[in-house]
Parts: C-alpha cells; structure tokens; sequence
C-alpha cells in the first residue's frame, strides 16, 4: 500500500528553535510538494520539486524557511528560526509526472505548534 | 487576491438528500479542476477531477460541473451519506503555464446528519 509518509506527525516547540520536517514520496514519483493548511488561508503552496529539482518555493518565506531534496526517496522542510505564525498544519504530496493533469498524494501531515 | 474560491464554510445536509459544494475561479487560463476530501487528521485525498473540455464528469454518487463563462464549478453528491462528512477543497491548475502546481480554495466542511 504505496502512501505518503511524513515526520514528526506533531511538533511543538518554542519560538526561535529550528524545526525539520520529513516526508518520503511514494516510490517513483518524481513530483513533491510542501504545502500549509491555515485557518485563514486554506492549503498554500510553499514549495515543490521535480526529480528533486526545486522548481518554484515562492510560497516561502525566504528567510527563515528552506526545502530541500537530498535524495529521491526523502524531502525536508525546515523552518530556522521559528516563530508562533509558522504553527499550523504542513503537508508534503507527491505526484508522478506533471500533476496538474493528476492526482496528488497527500501525507498525514505535521501539525506544528511555536509557543 | 484569491484565485479559487470557496464561499461557503461549511453545509449541513441530511443523509439522502443531495449535497452541492460550490466553487469560483478567477484565471481564466485555468483549464483543469479537482476535488479534494479531507478527513480530520489525515490528509487530502483526491476524489474527482474535469477538464475544461467537459462541463460534467460523473464517478459514482459524485459528479462535478463546470461552467466556464461563469468561472463556476460544483461538486454534487447523491444520496450524501454520515461517511462523507469531511473538508472538501476545489482546486484548479493551468497546466501549460503553471507546470502542473495547484492552487486550493479554502475548503468547505460538510456535515451529513442520519
């Protein structure tokens, strides 16, 4: 059963730590993205990937987040320093191919807490 | 500016009757359309899909709608049922300009009651 997997499913911590987030893509799709679930502001995009090349991360904060893809099988989302806006819920999916004309898979989720 | 919009925060429905969940886009190089159910604590799946060759696709109870001069799709579900109370998000994308990346409305909650 092929999913999305994603790491810590919860995080708390303080403002100003630094908080990493995995995901691992399901096996052979090329296509990852990092999204943010906010009351306010639905699902935002902040970043996707295509056979691990960062193709658009303006959905980012450029200063305190990063995305990256050391390998094919896991992608990061680190947020340095943090701070109580980050707190929601951040979701990476995958996708074979061009995904617009697809269906994204979804992970379970982090839900981040910053106090 | 919000490119996909979902006006409606939440809908109440009954079990068996139909449930219609509305959706608004503003580009009008969108040309081609999701749906999205979220159950709490996991994450979205996808349901249904159109292109914008189409004004209808159906799967089953669901079937989606697209009227492109008004820049308006719907999501029909009949008969709803308990098991399709969740967050559903629209979603849209252009594919030859944007690469292939979506862009969600904010979703809405639907509650079925028994």
């Amino acid at each position: 059963d092929a999913r999305v997997t994603q790491t810590p499913r919860d995080k708390v911590t303080e403002m100003g730590q630094e908080v990493t987030m995995r995901c691992q893509p399901i096996l052979g799709h090329n296509t990852v993205f990092w999204y943010r679930q906010t009351m306010m502001q639905g699902l935002e995009l902040l970043a996707y990937f295509r056979n691990r090349a960062p193709l658009d991360d303006s959905g980012m904060p450029k200063d305190r987040f990063s995305a990256e893809m050391p390998d094919a099988t896991l992608a990061t989302l680190k947020i340095q320093p943090s701070e109580p806006r980050d707190s929601a819920v951040y979701f990476c999916a995958s996708a074979l191919g061009l995904a617009g004309w697809g269906e994204q898979f979804f992970g379970p989720g982090t839900r981040l807490t910053v106090l | 500016d919000q490119q996909v919009k979902q006006n409606s925060p939440s809908l109440s429905v009954q079990e068996g009757r139909i449930s219609i969940l509305n959706c608004d886009y503003t580009n009008s190089m969108f040309d081609y359309f999701l749906w999205y159910k979220k159950y709490p604590a996991e994450g979205p799946t996808f349901l249904i899909s159109i292109s914008s060759i189409k004004d209808k696709n159906e799967d089953g109870r669901f079937t989606v709608f697209l009227n492109k001069s008004a820049k308006h799709l719907s999501l029909h579900i009949v008969p709803s049922q308990p098991g399709d109370s969740a967050v559903y998000f629209c979603a849209a994308t252009d594919y030859g300009g944007s690469q292939g990346n979506l862009i969600f409305g904010k979703g809405t909650k639907l509650s079925v009651k028994p």
